[in-house]
């Protein structure tokens, strides 16, 4: 059965400052993963999806990396601001049999980023 | 715009009721998807449907039912038999076949058992 973790748990750093989320994943035989971002009481907005035969994805300042033979992703923000305070979710979905077309959360990265 | 349309946004059930989420999309993808989020935990899934007429069990089924009788819409049904219904629910949507742009999501539905 997939697992996916998400570490740290919370994370609050200065406004400016780059950081990064890991998301690891137990079973490699992955179709693709996805970054989400929620904002408490809220639905999710999705941010980057990588497919399994990808390395990464840029969007804006940005960037997610996937190694799908270690079961990692990395998720980079450059220059935090405030506003990216939320929380951040990963995610796989399977591929194959009946993992095909379902999608395992990690518990997700409460980010702070105080001005 | 496309997009995918929960209702309502906050629901109160009785101890013994059914009720019924609503969940709408324009965005004519085949799958959808239903989740459970419960404080510091990740989303966990009740129940999927990859295409009309057809639905599986996800890995937290029980006390729910679904009906996917248009491609547009997946309602949920918490019935009586969900002893902690207490949760937020999300509705997702996607084309199972693998699209770049990956799975949308609804704003959420707020449960709260009264």
């Amino acid at each position: 059965k997939q697992e996916v973790t998400q570490i740290p748990a919370a994370l609050s750093v200065p406004e400016g400052e780059n950081l990064v989320l890991n998301c690891s994943f137990t079973d490699s035989a992955i179709y693709n993963l996805q970054w989400f971002r929620q904002d408490p009481g809220k639905g999710l907005t999705s941010l980057l999806l990588i497919q399994s035969s990808q390395r990464e994805q840029t969007s804006g300042r940005l960037n997610a990396s996937l190694d799908k033979s270690s079961g990692r992703s990395t998720l980079y923000i450059a220059a935090s601001q405030p506003g990216d305070s939320a929380t951040y979710l990963c995610a796989v979905e399977g591929a194959g049999g009946t993992s095909y077309g379902k999608l395992t959360f990690g518990q997700g990265t409460i980010l702070t980023v105080h001005p | 715009d496309g997009g995918i349309t929960q209702s309502p946004k906050y629901l109160f059930r009785k101890e013994g009721q059914n009720v019924t989420l609503s969940c709408e999309q324009n965005l004519n993808h085949d799958a959808m998807y239903w989740y459970r989020q419960d404080p510091g935990q990740g989303l966990r899934l009740i129940y999927y449907s990859q295409i009309v007429n057809d639905f599986q069990k996800g890995d937290i089924a029980e006390g729910y039912s679904v009906s996917r009788e248009k491609k547009e819409s997946f309602p949920l049904t918490v019935t009586s038999a969900q002893k902690n219904p207490t949760a937020f629910y999300l509705c997702a949507s996607g084309d199972y076949r693998g699209p770049a742009d990956g799975y949308t999501f609804g704003s959420g539905t707020r449960l709260t058992v009264v």
